[in-house]
């Protein structure tokens, strides 16, 4: 079974510096990945994935991840941050469910908070 | 315009009662899906429906039951309300279920406190 961990419940970075949220995963054929970003009080909105095209993938607002499979990680980066940034980001991955279906598995979450 | 909406957005009801959570998508999908996310925001699917269908039931209590009456509306109906229920609930949908890789768009969420 597929599944993720994302390392750090809390990632606190100044505003304008280097954003890092570490996800890695763990899956016995090619994995479909993503990151969702919540912002408070809203919904999840996709901010990227990866779908086996390109091992760098960008996203919205500013984010990229590169995907590595020896290290099996897919961690998530944002040069520099903004106070906008600041939200709950879940890596997830996608497992198959019996068939031709399929279901999203959320990791625990990292909470971004951005310093002024 | 909104692209998955749920009503109500707070729910508070006392232990024992039943209660229903209604989503609408607009965009056409064929898919749509119930998650919960606990208090420590862990977020879990519930389950899964593919025109109207139901194909995904991760080992939910059966007092929770979804309806689909059509493609665009994926309710949820919760039978005898218990403390552990407290939540929120976000439904989503995406296009054609059989493709892994297609974005889920997830409505606004709904907070149920059970006292």
């Amino acid at each position: 079974a597929q599944s993720v961990t994302q390392l750090g419940s809390h990632v606190s970075v100044s505003e304008g510096a280097l954003v890092l949220l570490r996800c890695n995963y763990s899956s016995s054929v090619p994995p479909y990945l993503f990151w969702y970003v919540q912002y408070p009080n809203q919904g999840l909105q996709l901010l990227l994935k990866y779908t086996s095209a390109a091992t760098l993938v960008k996203g919205i607002n500013g984010f990229e991840a590169e995907f590595k499979k020896s290290e099996t990680s897919f961690h998530l980066t944002k040069p520099s941050a903004h106070m906008r940034d600041a939200a709950e980001y879940f890596c997830a991955v996608i497992q198959a469910h019996g068939g031709s279906n399929y279901k999203l598995t959320f990791g625990k979450g990292t909470l971004l908070t951005v310093n002024p | 315009d909104t692209a998955v909406s749920q009503t109500p957005k707070y729910l508070v009801t006392q232990m024992g009662n039943d209660k229903s959570i209604k989503c609408e998508q607009n965009l056409g999908h064929d898919t749509m899906y119930w998650y919960k996310q606990d208090s420590k925001k862990f977020l879990k699917i519930m389950f899964s429906y593919n025109n109207k269908e139901l194909i995904i039931n991760e080992t939910v209590p059966n007092r929770f039951s979804p309806k689909s009456p059509d493609k665009a509306h994926l309710n949820l109906h919760i039978n005898s309300l218990e403390l552990g229920d407290s939540a929120v609930y976000f439904c989503a949908s995406s296009q054609e279920a059989e493709v892994p890789y297609n974005e889920q768009f997830f409505g606004p969420g709904t907070r149920l406190t059970v006292l």
